[in-house]
């Protein structure tokens, strides 16, 4: 079956502990990609990967890391979590640009205390 | 530069209602649009696309959406609307040849029994 997994599903964590949000994907897509999600602000793009060791910041990357060192896994990592990080985040990957679908993992919500 | 504007955060209707969620993208250049549906406590998954040809494009449980280029439109509609509908609708465009899917902020469905 076709999917993104994202893991862990929830997490709660104090401020300044670092921490990694992993996501794999089986479809051999090329892009990926990371959100949050907060109210009222719909998803919000931090960083996109187009392929193996290339990547490039989205429209909130402040406080956050990725890495893609293989196709399938694209892990969100952050450094020293802060409340402000508080929120519900997916990963998505797709085939191409453009008129390509994204397809998305289940959600990890994160509280930073 | 892309955007796009859902107009209304939340819709209340009643069962077997018709129903339109708006959405309005700016762009200087060719579009894709999509809807994505978000029930609770899941990911996105997709509900219809428009890449190009006839503006009505049918997508899955009976919605369907209808691209305006003159007013710049791509409003989601169903004729008949279930409990089941219940969910956040997400607007999305993608501009031709680019890495982003910009997203809306999105319209909660709350279906009344």
């Amino acid at each position: 079956e076709a999917q993104v997994t994202q893991n862990p599903r929830y997490l709660i964590t104090v401020t300044g502990k670092k921490l990694t949000v992993t996501c794999s994907q089986n479809m051999n897509h090329e892009y990926m990609s990371w959100y949050r999600q907060d109210p009222g602000l719909g998803l919000r793009q931090i960083y996109y990967s187009m392929n193996v060791e290339v990547t490039d910041k989205g429209d909130v990357p402040e406080g956050y890391k990725v890495s893609r060192k293989e196709k399938r896994n694209f892990p969100l990592i952050l450094e020293s979590p802060s409340p402000n990080q508080t929120s519900l985040y997916f990963c998505a990957s797709r085939r191409g640009q453009g008129q390509t679908e994204a397809f998305f993992g289940q959600g990890t919500r994160l509280t930073v205390v | 530069a892309q955007s796009v504007t859902q107009l209304d955060s939340q819709v209340p209707v009643f069962e077997e209602a018709p129903v339109e969620l708006r959405c309005n993208y700016s762009s200087s250049v060719s579009v894709y649009l999509f809807w994505y549906v978000q029930y609770p406590n899941q990911g996105l998954q997709l509900l219809l696309k428009y890449l190009s040809g006839s503006t009505l494009v049918k997508g899955i449980n009976g919605f369907e959406a209808e691209f305006n280029k003159s007013q710049t439109s791509f409003h989601l509609r169903k004729p008949s609307v279930h409990i089941s509908d219940t969910a956040e609708y997400f607007c999305a465009v993608s501009e031709y040849n680019t890495d982003k899917l910009i997203f809306g902020t999105g319209t909660r469905l709350q279906v009344f029994p």
